[in-house]
C-alpha cells in the first residue's frame, strides 16, 4: 500500500526558515516530488529527488533519505508570496509514474 | 499557445447529465493524467494514458470515461454526473524527466 504523511498546517514569519517534512511508505518507490499550490491555482513543480541527499535551488532545497522513507522541503528567507500549500508526491516504478500525493501542508507566512 | 490547457474552467451541471472536460497539451508528451482534488483527500488519480489509444485506471475511476485518439488531447467524461463528483479536476502531462505539469484546472459543481 501507499501512505504519505505531512503536517496539515504550518506558520512562519517573513525572513525566517521553515522545514516541511514528508514521510512515505510506498512499494516500488522511484522518486519524490514537491509541488507548490497557491489557493485556486494549479500545482507547480518545485523539485524532484531520486537519489539520497540535498538538492538546492535558490531559496528552496529538498532532501531525500530513501532508507528512512523521509523527505523535507526547506524554504529560506520566507516571503509573503510563499504562503501556499506544499504537496509531497511520490512516483512508483509501476503505473506509468503517476504521482501519489500527500494531503499537502498549508504554509502561512506573516509579516 | 504552448503548454497545457483545460476547458471549461468552471462548470455547473445537474445530477444525471453527461459532462466532458477537455485537456490539450502542445508538448507532445506521451503520458497524460487526470486528477481530482477534494478537501481532506488531496489529489487523486482518476485515469492516465501512456500514449494515443492506451489508457488505464487510477485510484478513483468509477463514473468516469476517458479516450485518447490524439496525443495532444485527453478528454474526461462523466457519463452520469453525481454530487460526489463535485470537485476540482486537474489534467497533467509528463516530460522525459518524469516531471508532471498541470493544467489550470476545471472547477465542477454537480447540483
Amino acid at each position: 500500500g501507499q501512505n504519505i504523511d505531512q503536517p496539515t498546517e504550518m506558520t512562519a514569519t517573513e525572513g525566517a526558515i521553515v522545514q516541511i517534512n514528508c514521510t512515505y511508505q510506498t512499494s516500488g518507490f522511484n522518486g519524490l516530488f514537491w509541488y507548490q499550490q497557491h489557493a485556486g491555482e494549479a500545482p507547480t513543480f518545485l523539485s524532484y529527488n531520486v537519489l539520497d541527499g540535498l538538492e538546492e535551488k535558490g531559496r528552496f532545497s529538498s532532501f531525500l533519505s530513501r532508507s528512512k522513507g523521509y523527505s523535507y522541503l526547506l524554504l529560506k528567507e520566507l516571503q509573503m508570496k510563499d504562503s501556499a500549500s506544499y504537496l509531497c508526491a511520490v512516483t512508483r516504478r509501476q503505473a506509468g509514474t503517476a504521482l501519489i500525493f500527500g494531503k499537502g501542508t498549508t504554509l502561512s507566512v506573516s509579516s | 499557445d504552448a503548454g497545457i490547457t483545460q476547458s471549461p474552467r468552471y462548470k455547473i451541471t445537474e445530477t444525471g447529465r453527461q459532462v466532458t472536460l477537455m485537456c490539450h497539451q502542445t508538448w507532445s508528451h506521451s503520458y497524460m493524467f487526470w486528477y481530482r482534488q477534494d478537501l481532506g483527500h488531496g489529489l487523486r488519480l482518476i485515469y492516465y494514458s501512456a500514449a494515443a489509444d492506451i489508457t488505464d485506471k487510477g485510484e478513483v475511476p468509477d463514473g468516469y470515461v476517458v479516450s485518447r485518439s490524439k496525443t495532444e488531447n485527453f478528454p474526461l467524461t462523466l457519463e452520469s454526473a453525481t454530487r460526489s463528483q463535485t470537485s476540482v479536476y486537474f489534467c497533467a502531462s509528463r516530460d522525459l524527466s518524469d516531471t508532471q505539469y498541470f493544467g489550470p484546472g476545471t472547477r465542477l459543481t454537480v447540483l
